[in-house]
């Protein structure tokens, strides 16, 4: 069935280190891909999402490309900060399902 | 700001008791959902409901059960709470046809039963 794997946690990084968090999904067909953020203490937030194949979504220096050919939605970052500090959710949706099928998270820490 | 608002942050319960869960949101959203947090496995979706006194199974509906009688409040119910329901419950909303891409959550319910 449909699904999505995320590169395991924790991932411990210093400041101003360049970000990696790798997603890849199972399905048929063009699904839309997502990356939700989960502060500590808060409910999850959409950072950024892609809906077609080589659509770049960014937000706040986070970018994400689709790519439809390695069915992959790796998240970078070119320097992170102690902020960032958060559990990192890749996920995905057709445009006819009514669900969002989340992966299994990956935390991440940043060190001063 | 929309706002997801869950009633408790932690919870403790003993087997067997009827535990509910609330949330209400504020954006007069259409869709609500209730998903489970557990480590290694992501969110998973137990119900959700796209208009009052609608619901939906999701993918781990078993031992749950939800109630949707206004449009901003949408209960979970655990009907006998037992220990492989420990875990922290989300609810999140969204708005209509186009909205199921872009959830707002509550920050959570961490649910202990004993």
């Amino acid at each position: 069935g449909d699904s999505v794997t995320q590169m395991e946690g924790p991932v411990t990084l210093s400041e101003e280190a360049f970000l990696t968090i790798n997603c890849t999904y199972t399905a048929t067909g063009y699904p839309s891909l997502f990356w939700y953020v989960q502060y500590p203490g808060e409910g999850l937030q959409l950072l950024l999402k892609a809906t077609k194949a080589d659509d770049k979504g960014s937000n706040k220096g986070f970018e994400a490309t689709y790519r439809k050919e390695t069915t992959s939605f790796h998240l970078e970052k070119g320097s992170v900060q102690v902020s960032d500090s958060a559990v990192y959710f890749c996920a995905h949706r057709y445009s006819s399902a009514s669900k969002i099928i989340f992966g299994s998270g990956t935390r991440l820490s940043i060190r001063p | 700001d929309v706002k997801v608002t869950q009633s408790s942050r932690y919870l403790v319960k003993r087997t067997g008791e009827k535990v509910f869960l609330e949330c209400v949101q504020d954006m007069d959203h259409e869709n609500m959902f209730w998903y489970r947090q557990d480590p290694g496995l992501g969110l998973r979706l137990i119900y959700f409901s796209y208009d009052v006194k609608m619901k939906e199974k999701g993918d781990i509906p078993e031992g749950y059960s939800v109630s949707r009688e206004k449009k901003e409040r949408f209960s979970l119910i655990l009907e006998s709470a037992s220990t492989n329901q420990t875990s922290m419950y989300l609810c999140a909303s969204s708005l209509g046809d186009r909205g199921f891409e872009k959830l707002f959550f509550g920050s959570g319910t961490q649910l202990s039963v004993l």
